[in-house]
């Protein structure tokens, strides 16, 4: 069974629809975070948590919001979504008794605003 | 501030060659270290990490890193090559200061390999 888990994996849409991205994981951490992934640009930081009631902005957080419904859900919205808002989503968590920060990653939403 | 550059966004070999990828980092700070690996349509999967201790790491699929602090730098290596290598190899840091939550990637390396 997969630890992290994403959904939807696939998603069209059109601009000005609002889009909610799901994320459970079982791995038991407290720290999620949601990235986006665009070609030749590596992956960005949109939002993090570090616990339910603790969220931060990453680098790339104009246009989406996200809620942190329990230790174990992280949602990322779209509240109007943009073409350029088309990429390949990636959700992962971390242990913050592990310092290195190694992150699990969940099998990403690629999602597709027309 | 931490950055990761990764030298050639696309390397090319041919079955049985060395594969290298190569990394360069930036840190103030201490630098955890490590190589995630993407198979086609699918996440990123840890392939080794470099925390603490021996400088040469081994991971998965016979693919092996060294940190050299002198040269800010967390190569990639794998004697012989397989098809099913190909796939995009991404370098990331993290530090052990207080902003270690924050995992920096560079913008990845696809690596095709020919018959």
């Amino acid at each position: 069974d997969a630890d992290v888990t994403q959904t939807p994996r696939n998603r069209i849409t059109k601009t000005g629809k609002r889009i909610m991205l799901e994320c459970s994981q079982t791995k038991g951490h407290d720290r999620m975070y949601w990235y986006r992934q665009d070609p030749g640009l590596g992956l960005r930081l949109i939002y993090y948590s570090f616990d339910v009631k603790d969220i931060n902005k990453g680098e790339i957080s104009d246009g989406y919001s996200v809620s942190r419904q329990a230790q174990a859900k992280f949602s990322l919205s779209l509240e109007s979504a943009i073409p350029n808002q088309t990429a390949l989503y990636f959700c992962a968590t971390s242990d913050p008794g592990q310092a290195n920060n190694e992150q699990f990653f969940g099998p990403g939403t690629r999602l597709t605003v027309l | 501030a931490q950055s990761v550059t990764q030298l050639g966004s696309h390397v090319s070999v041919s079955e049985g060659a060395l594969v290298l990828l190569r990394c360069n980092y930036s840190s103030s700070v201490p630098p955890y270290l490590f190589w995630y690996v993407q198979y086609p349509n699918q996440g990123l999967q840890l392939l080794l990490k470099y925390t603490t201790g021996a400088t040469l790491v081994k991971g998965i699929n016979g693919f092996e890193a060294e940190f050299k602090k002198s040269e800010t730098s967390f190569h990639l290596t794998k004697p012989s090559a397989h098809m099913s290598d190909a796939a995009e190899y991404f370098c990331a840091v993290s530090n052990s200061g207080g902003s270690n939550y924050k995992l920096t990637f560079g913008k990845g390396t696809l690596l095709t390999v020919n018959p």
